[in-house]
């Protein structure tokens, strides 16, 4: 196991359209936090799984967005309908409890 | 709320300066402070985590210090490197455990050989 990957690494996509991205932790991590940065600002976080359970999210969270964990392994991030505004960079990060926090590479959204 | 600003915002240096990169936070009542490498368009890689009840931490040429009681640390880069060119990132994470990190906007370097 070689560290968080997400997957698509860039997703272009026309406004009104559904998009989902993958994040796989490092296998032995229990915590998984789904983060938004946009150009110029610090990682926003967006959401926060405890194995398979969502226990935390942020109030940028909209109706638009869901995201899952089943079986407490990998994790999925959806935006529907997207907007323009929804343009970013889509991080996960995967960590233990007291342990770094381990980034994945990101998934860069384009909404045109 | 907590709050997290770095200082500067952008800096620039010739290859082997030393130099010191600056994070302040509003609540004391921190859990533990990381530090983050952004090269452009790419993820995040860890640097350096300190706990709450430390001082400092250290690998290789980086060095962090943590004064929590007055809401700062510091990142010291010793005989910069133009491979050093990047964004750093701090960010803490309040005083409960499983809550998110809370980020600065990041300090962008720029090492000229």
């Amino acid at each position: 196991d070689t560290g968080v990957s997400q997957n698509p690494r860039h997703k272009i996509t026309k406004r009104g359209q559904n998009v989902t991205f993958r994040c796989d932790p490092i296998s032995e991590h229990n915590r998984l936090y789904w983060y938004r940065q946009t150009l110029g600002q610090g990682p926003e976080f967006l959401t926060y799984f405890q194995n398979e359970a969502q226990l935390e999210k942020s109030r940028l969270l909209s109706d638009r967005f869901s995201a899952e964990r089943p079986k407490g392994s990998f994790s999925t991030l959806e935006i529907q309908r997207t907007e323009q505004g929804d343009s970013a960079m889509y991080l996960c990060a995967s960590r233990n409890e007291g342990e770094w926090a381990f980034f994945g590479q990101g998934t860069r959204l384009t909404v045109v | 709320k907590q709050e997290v600003t770095q200082i500067p915002a952008a800096l620039s240096v010739p290859e082997g300066e030393n130099l010191v990169l600056n994070c302040s936070f509003t609540d004391s009542a921190i859990y533990n402070l990381q530090w983050f490498r952004q090269d452009p368009g790419k993820g995040l890689t860890s640097l350096l985590l300190i706990q709450s009840s430390q001082r400092e931490q250290t690998s290789g040429r980086l060095n962090a210090s943590l004064d929590k009681s007055s809401g700062r640390s510091t990142l010291y880069i010793a005989a910069s490197q133009p491979g050093d060119s990047a964004t750093y990132l701090c960010a803490v994470r309040p005083h409960q455990a499983g809550t998110a990190l809370i980020f600065g906007k990041g300090t962008t370097l720029s090492v000229s050989s």
